[in-house]
């Protein structure tokens, strides 16, 4: 069974320094992996995610993230943070199911709080 | 182009009556998966619909739970005899099926049923 870790349930940070919001998953097999961000009182948008190809993902808004399988983690990084990127944010996966998605898989998520 | 369509975005019941929620996918998506995020918890798998089929219910709850997704109109998740531990954010989410096992799954704003 497939099962996602985010070890830390809230990071604080300062405006403008650096963040890495860690991930870790446990699977037997391939997996797809997301990372959704969930402002106060709304769904879940969709931040990046790595299906093939390059390990290194990055989203629109300055966020990356680095699938390394060997240590079977997918840590979200931004060099620097706005007061705007305050959110929850869940990493997920997915194994596939049958020629479609099937169901994600979440961790507890991590709560950012970005301080002027 | 409307996303992911949920109502009501807010719903009370007490003990014993009937939920109903409704999820209007994105235009032209046919796949429909239910996730539930109780407090302080990530989202938990529910259900996995395709028109007129329920695909994966792995993650229902045996009893007073159901879910169907019509030929026409909106996706229903409907809890019987709602208990206090019902309590939850109920969020729909749907992806096109084209993509295969590389769907992504865009969400709705959720439904927050509260069971006084």
């Amino acid at each position: 069974a497939q099962s996602v870790t985010q070890l830390d349930s809230q990071v604080p940070v300062f405006e403008e320094a650096p963040v890495e919001l860690r991930c870790n998953y446990s699977s037997s097999v391939s997996v797809y992996l997301f990372w959704y961000v969930q402002y106060p009182n709304q769904g879940l948008q969709l931040l990046l995610k790595y299906l093939s190809g390059s390990t290194l993902v990055e989203s629109i808004n300055g966020f990356e993230a680095e699938f390394n399988k060997s240590q079977t983690s997918f840590h979200l990084r931004k060099p620097s943070v706005h007061i705007s990127d305050t959110a929850e944010y869940f990493c997920a996966v997915s194994v596939g199911y049958g020629g479609s998605q099937g169901n994600l898989i979440f961790g507890k998520g991590t709560k950012l709080s970005v301080k002027p | 182009n409307a996303g992911v369509m949920q109502n009501p975005r807010h719903l009370v019941r007490r003990r014993g009556q009937e939920a109903r929620l409704r999820c209007s996918p994105m235009k032209g998506h046919s796949h429909v998966y239910w996730y539930r995020q109780l407090p302080e918890e990530g989202l938990k798998f529910m259900v996995y619909l395709q028109k007129e089929n329920i695909i994966d219910e792995s993650g229902m709850p045996k009893e007073r739970f159901s879910a169907e997704f019509p030929k026409e109109g909106p996706s229903i998740l409907r809890i019987q005899q709602v208990v206090r531990g019902d309590s939850a954010a109920y969020f729909c989410a749907s992806s096109s099926g084209l993509a295969g096992s590389t769907d992504t799954q865009y969400f709705g704003p959720g439904t927050r049923l509260t069971v006084l």
